[in-house]
């Protein structure tokens, strides 16, 4: 059985900075591209970043280019985000998902509280 | 860049059937396949429909996937409504290595 395990997440103030992770067990995350996904309150789901099995190729939405940054370990293992400066818009629940459509179940996701 | 729209919400009765649509706004809706997901409040999101029709290890046949060419659309089609199938769905397909979501249908059985 697959499962996702996302971390980090936490209660920030404007500006400051998380850095979250992602594990899996039950399957290789250096076998994927990876995304990031959020769920914004009240809102959807949202595409945040994207990172190549390589990580050759990374990408960002628009609303977070600059400011985070997304990763893989060495042994590729594991998938990070980097947020800095924070916005209030950025609370949300923070997804990852390898692009293995297959997969039924997503992982519970990790927090994400931006408040002054 | 393209948009994909979903109707806000659709309700039906238990027992029942309900088709949510998902409309590309731009290029051909079977350029790349469609995902359909399911989240329900306090839980993760599920996938209940990869590759346009495929369903994961798991996923009763009560759901089922299609591409409308001609409306440049994707469907989800669930029967046999439960309850429990409460909550809110999401198509999405990838343009390039960026994902796009459509916005969302709450879907509410009563």
């Amino acid at each position: 059985e697959v499962q996702l395990v996302e971390s980090g997440g936490g209660l920030v103030r404007p500006g400051e900075s998380l850095r979250l992770s992602c594990e899996a067990s039950g399957l290789s995350l250096s076998g994927y591209s990876v995304n990031w996904v959020r769920r914004l309150p009240g809102k959807g789901l949202e595409w945040v970043a994207s990172v190549s099995t390589s990580s050759t190729y990374i990408h960002y939405a628009d609303s977070v280019q600059g400011r985070f940054t997304i990763s893989r370990d060495s042994a590729g293992n594991s998938v990070s985000l980097q947020l800095d400066s924070l916005r209030v818009e950025d609370t949300a629940v923070y997804y990852c998902r390898p692009r293995a459509e297959w997969l039924r179940d997503w992982g519970q996701g990790t927090t994400v509280i931006v408040s002054s | 860049n393209f948009m994909l729209t979903q109707p806000h919400s659709v309700s039906e009765s238990p027992g029942g059937t309900v088709i949510i649509s998902c409309t590309r706004s731009s290029g051909n809706i079977a350029s790349t396949y469609v995902q359909w997901y399911r989240q329900i409040p306090g839980s993760g999101p599920t996938t209940l429909i990869y590759e346009d029709k495929e369903r994961p290890s798991g996923v009763p046949d009560r759901f089922s996937g299609s591409i409308d060419s001609s409306a440049n659309s994707a469907s989800l089609k669930i029967s046999g409504l439960k309850t429990e199938d409460e909550g809110d769905y999401y198509c999405q397909c990838y343009d390039g290595s960026t994902q796009v979501f459509g916005g969302g249908t709450r879907l509410t059985v009563l």
